[in-house]
């Protein structure tokens, strides 16, 4: 158990819909990152956050967005949704945006249908 | 831009046979940390290992350990005494040091290990 935690663990929702994932992470952790792992990109970068401010955006399409709020909780949210964002969300968290050693949390799967 | 390439998609061992992982980085930097990340069924990412370019000496845990060549931009990860659990992919990554910087994956090499 890596300590950070995810929920929903598994979603199901239909195109055009908006989900929210959320992520607590490790205890002491300030920074949050955002991973997509779909079967064809692999694992991708999508945005981190450092003690409630945006610090990086990676491959993160307009139609997603994400906040990290003042408990250190994030919150992914995906709006418009398409069958191809059918993914497995994973949160990952370290103690400073230059820490490098990155824990991850068990994921959200996600199914567009 | 940097990049981690996995060339073996697939590999496959013996229990208690010791087992080499390949990966190759691209990057321009020369300070930068990698990684090595198990994901077995259960989908969850485990931290297996870390290296940090700045160190000659190659990590070791356990019976994980590295062969780090800065110059080749080679970091190939070695299991000992495979195990069964040690079934996964397992996932290569890479991050500059900078603050603001995610972890680049390469595409992962599934391992089988069968009794």
């Amino acid at each position: 158990d890596s300590g950070v935690t995810q929920t929903p663990k598994h979603l199901i929702t239909a195109t055009g819909q908006r989900v929210t994932l959320r992520c607590s992470p490790r205890s002491g952790d300030l920074s949050v990152y955002w991973y997509q792992q779909s079967l064809d990109q692999g694992l991708q970068f999508l945005i981190q956050y450092y003690n409630g401010e945006e610090r990086a955006k990676g491959n993160i399409l307009e139609r997603f967005s994400a906040q990290q709020f003042p408990d250190l909780h994030s919150e992914l949210n995906l709006s418009s949704l398409e069958l191809g964002d059918s993914a497995l969300y994973f949160c990952a968290s370290s103690v400073e945006a230059g820490n490098y050693e990155q824990y991850f949390g068990p994921g959200t799967r996600l199914t567009v249908t | 831009a940097q990049t981690v390439t996995q060339s073996q998609p697939e590999m496959s061992v013996q229990e208690a046979e010791t087992v080499t992982l390949s990966c190759t980085y691209d990057t321009s930097e020369n300070n930068y940390y990698l990684f090595w990340y198990k994901q077995p069924p259960s989908r969850q990412m485990i931290l297996v290992i870390r290296q940090e370019a700045y160190k000659q000496q190659n990590a070791t845990e356990n019976r994980f350990s590295v062969n780090f060549q800065k110059a080749a931009k080679s970091f190939s990860l070695k299991i000992s005494d495979s195990q069964l659990g040690d079934t996964a992919m397992y996932f290569c990554a890479f991050t500059i040091n900078q603050a603001g910087t995610a972890l680049i994956f390469g595409k992962g090499t599934t391992l089988s290990v069968s009794s």
